[in-house]
């Protein structure tokens, strides 16, 4: 199985700060990575989708890059409603796999 | 469109654990459909999909007790996982993968349904 490793695993950061987290995954993966938004309680949200590609209606201070084992998910602008829990993706190869989380908080 | 995961909130040990992913406003003769879940302060895991076709998928940790289908005359899709342990307590999911392109992503969950393994 692909392990995927993101960090931090949990971060705080002010409103307007810029925010990343990075996502490792064990092997190549070429783009074959997404993230998710999850916040408590409510379904779990598609943002980039192929490392870099925003999802329709997404607002564009969400931003994907990277490939092959290293993968960076950036808010340009954090805002209050972005807390919630972040997760990369990989669908490289089955079984599919998401990384541990990360937890993001205002400061 | 939108999905909604139904079934008992409490399985008791060695049970099966059955659940239904019901989806309105469109059609489930189309995509792949996953369940995925999120045990207690963990993160998430997939569980597996099945194709419209019939055709499924599953994760080799689970692969010996869960089985995936479809009712496609009811517009759902079910999950079965035999010989549930309190490590299967988790909210259980059910996401939509629509393939464009060939990318497998998840543009649509439920909201998600808590089951609890205790006797």
């Amino acid at each position: 199985d692909i392990q995927m490793t993101q960090s931090p695993s949990s971060l705080s950061a002010s409103v307007g700060d810029r925010v990343t987290i990075t996502c490792q995954a064990s092997q190549d993966i070429s783009n074959y990575l997404n993230w998710y938004q999850h916040k408590p309680g409510k379904a779990p949200q598609l943002l980039i989708y192929d490392a870099s590609n925003l999802e329709a209606g997404v607002p564009s201070r969400f931003s994907g890059s990277g490939s092959g084992t290293d993968f960076t998910f950036t808010i340009s602008s954090l805002q209050t409603e972005d807390i919630a829990t972040y997760y990369c993706q990989q669908y490289d190869i089955l079984p599919y796999s998401f990384g541990q989380g990360t937890k993001l908080e205002i400061k | 469109v939108q999905l909604l995961e139904s079934g008992p909130g409490l399985v008791k040990p060695s049970e099966t654990l059955s659940l239904t992913c019901t989806v309105s406003g469109g059609s489930i003769r189309t995509y792949y459909w996953s369940w995925i879940r999120q045990p207690p302060g963990k993160g998430l895991e997939w569980i597996g999909d099945i194709y419209y076709t019939g055709s499924t998928n599953y994760n080799p940790s689970l692969m010996s007790r869960v089985t995936i289908s479809l009712a496609t005359s009811k517009n759902q899709l079910s999950l079965n996982l035999s010989s549930v342990t309190a490590a299967d307590t988790a909210v259980y999911y059910c996401a939509r993968d629509p393939n464009y392109g060939g990318t497998h992503a998840f543009d649509l969950w439920g909201q998600g349904t808590v089951v609890t393994v205790s006797s």
